[in-house]
C-alpha cells in the first residue's frame, strides 16, 4: 500500500517551454500533497504544500507564478514548470500525505537545454 | 525554523562493519521518520517513530527516538553493500500541515 506514482520520470526540453510533472496517491487519497527539488548529493528542499482544492502554499523564494501547482482531487497534484530555464534542470519530487507519515514519488528528472 | 542536524554526512565503511547515524534539534517533534533514497529515485520510508524512547528494529537496522523526542538515531549491523544510499531522517509536527523537517542526509557507502 501507500504508493506514489510520478510521470513523466525523465524528460528533456528547450529553454522557454513549460513542462508539467504529475504526482498520483494510487492507492490511497491524499488531502495534502508535497512538491521537493533535490540537487545531486543534497537533500530534499520543500517548494511547496498542495492541498486539494485550494491554492498551495510556498516556501519562501520558490516562485509561484514559475512553479504552477493543481491539486484537483485527492489523487492527483500536477507542478507545472513555465518558460523553464537550464537552471532549472534538477530533480522533482512529490509526496503523499497519509495519517502523518509521507510516502515519496520515484521523481522526475527534468533537463533543460 | 526547526532544524534537524544528521550525522555524518558521508560514510565509507567495508562490509561487516557497524555503524550510527544521528539526528539532532533543539525541538520537540510529534514523529521522526527515517528514509533511504537510491540515485534517480524516490526516498523509501523505513520506520516511523512516535514515543519518547521508543526502538524499532527492522532486521539489521535499529532506530531510536529520544525520551525527549529531540532526537534519533540509526544504527546498522553487520553492514552490506546493498544498504549503500542516501538516509534522510525528517521530523514531523501533530496538528500542523503534515509538512516535515528533513535532515541534510548521510551518504553511505559500504563496500565489499
Amino acid at each position: 500500500g501507500a504508493v506514489v506514482s510520478q510521470h513523466p520520470s525523465r524528460v528533456i526540453c528547450k529553454s522557454g517551454t513549460s513542462v508539467k510533472i504529475e504526482c498520483r496517491s494510487l492507492d490511497f487519497q491524499a488531502t495534502t500533497m508535497f512538491w521537493y527539488r533535490q540537487f545531486p548529493k543534497q537533500s530534499l528542499m520543500l517548494m511547496a504544500t498542495s492541498n486539494e482544492g485550494s491554492k498551495a502554499t510556498y516556501e519562501q523564494g520558490v516562485e509561484k507564478d514559475k512553479f504552477l501547482i493543481n491539486h484537483a482531487s485527492l489523487t492527483l497534484s500536477t507542478l507545472t514548470v513555465t518558460s523553464a530555464h537550464p537552471e532549472d534542470s534538477s530533480f522533482y519530487i512529490c509526496s503523499a500525505a497519509a495519517q502523518g507519515t509521507q510516502y515519496f514519488g520515484p521523481g522526475t528528472r527534468l533537463l533543460v537545454l | 525554523t526547526q532544524l534537524l542536524e544528521q550525522s555524518p554526512q558521508f560514510l565509507s565503511i567495508q562490509e561487516g562493519e557497524n555503524l550510527t547515524v544521528y539526528c539532532n534539534s533543539s525541538s520537540v517533534f510529534s514523529s521522526l521518520q527515517w528514509y533511504r533514497q537510491e540515485p534517480g529515485e524516490g526516498p523509501v520510508l523505513l520506520v516511523t517513530v512516535v514515543t519518547g524512547g521508543e526502538v524499532k528494529k527492522l532486521k539489521r537496522l535499529t532506530f531510536q527516538f529520544g525520551d525527549a523526542r529531540k532526537d534519533s538515531s540509526l544504527h546498522i549491523t553487520a553492514a552490506q553493500p546493498g544498504d549503500t544510499g542516501l538516509y534522510l531522517c525528517a521530523g514531523g509536527r501533530r496538528g500542523g500541515s503534515e509538512k516535515l523537517v528533513f535532515g541534510k542526509g548521510t551518504k553511505l557507502t559500504v563496500n565489499p
